[in-house]
């Protein structure tokens, strides 16, 4: 398998456009998530989704952000409009086990550097 | 919620040198699973080793070992023989009762010097 797929690699917009990132799990991976990685903050989980329902968004922060996962294979996170104080690293991670199904370690796709000017 | 807390931001090890990065945690749960991930410079997350709460003996994976003391809520990673590739940050993370989601520390740099 080829991994947890992230487009695009990096990033640059201006401020006020809107902001697509795109993940592609493992497949046959049930969890997925999503993370945002800055120097102040470090990593922080923004949802997760479960059989590609969302589960917990709470760490999403602000109607600004938007997640959706319409098949198992995808998901997107956008952001609308965007601001200089979203930039950062997204993460989107991917889990092939749920409760008492053994070791639940994700694993991370290379990440996205959003920098918004 | 589990708490991570890595309290060395930095650290410095000797080549072929052995060096243990601290990681505590918080959590009221008695199933939960500890995990160490390494990002070097070029950014990806590299999962290197698991514990569970319920595991009897230290995990181990090549020359990564977990020292894992659950009565000091402790999960210190252990590097044995250290080699410049190991050089770049470590995360240590904890997922609790089944598979939620990780929370992170904030990391160690960890600079392997020859």
């Amino acid at each position: 398998d080829a991994g947890v797929i992230q487009s695009p690699r990096h990033e640059v917009t201006e401020m006020g456009q809107e902001v697509t990132l795109r993940c592609k799990p493992i497949s046959g991976h049930d969890y997925l998530f999503w993370y945002r990685q800055t120097m102040m903050r470090g990593l922080e989980l923004l949802i997760y989704f479960n059989n590609n329902v969302p589960i917990d968004d709470s760490g999403m922060p602000e109607d600004r952000f938007s997640a959706k996962m319409p098949n198992a294979s995808f998901s997107t996170l956008k952001i609308q409009p965007s601001e200089p104080r979203d930039s950062a690293v997204y993460f989107c991670a991917s889990s092939p086990r749920g409760p008492g199904q053994g070791r639940p370690e994700a694993f991370f796709g290379q990440g996205t550097r959003l920098t918004v000017v | 919620a589990q708490k991570i807390t890595q309290t060395q931001p930095g650290m410095f090890v000797q080549e072929k040198e052995a060096v243990t990065l601290d990681c505590t945690y918080d959590t009221s749960d008695q199933s939960y699973g500890l995990f160490w991930y390494k990002q070097p410079s070029s950014g990806e997350m590299i999962f290197l080793i698991y514990q569970g709460s319920y595991d009897e003996q230290n995990a181990t994976e090549g020359r990564y070992s977990l020292n894992f003391q659950k009565a000091r809520k402790s999960a210190n990673l252990v590097i044995s023989a250290s080699q410049l590739g190991d050089s770049a940050m470590y995360f240590c993370a904890g997922s609790q009762a089944g598979n939620t989601p990780l929370v992170f520390g904030k990391g160690t740099r960890l600079s392997v010097i020859a």
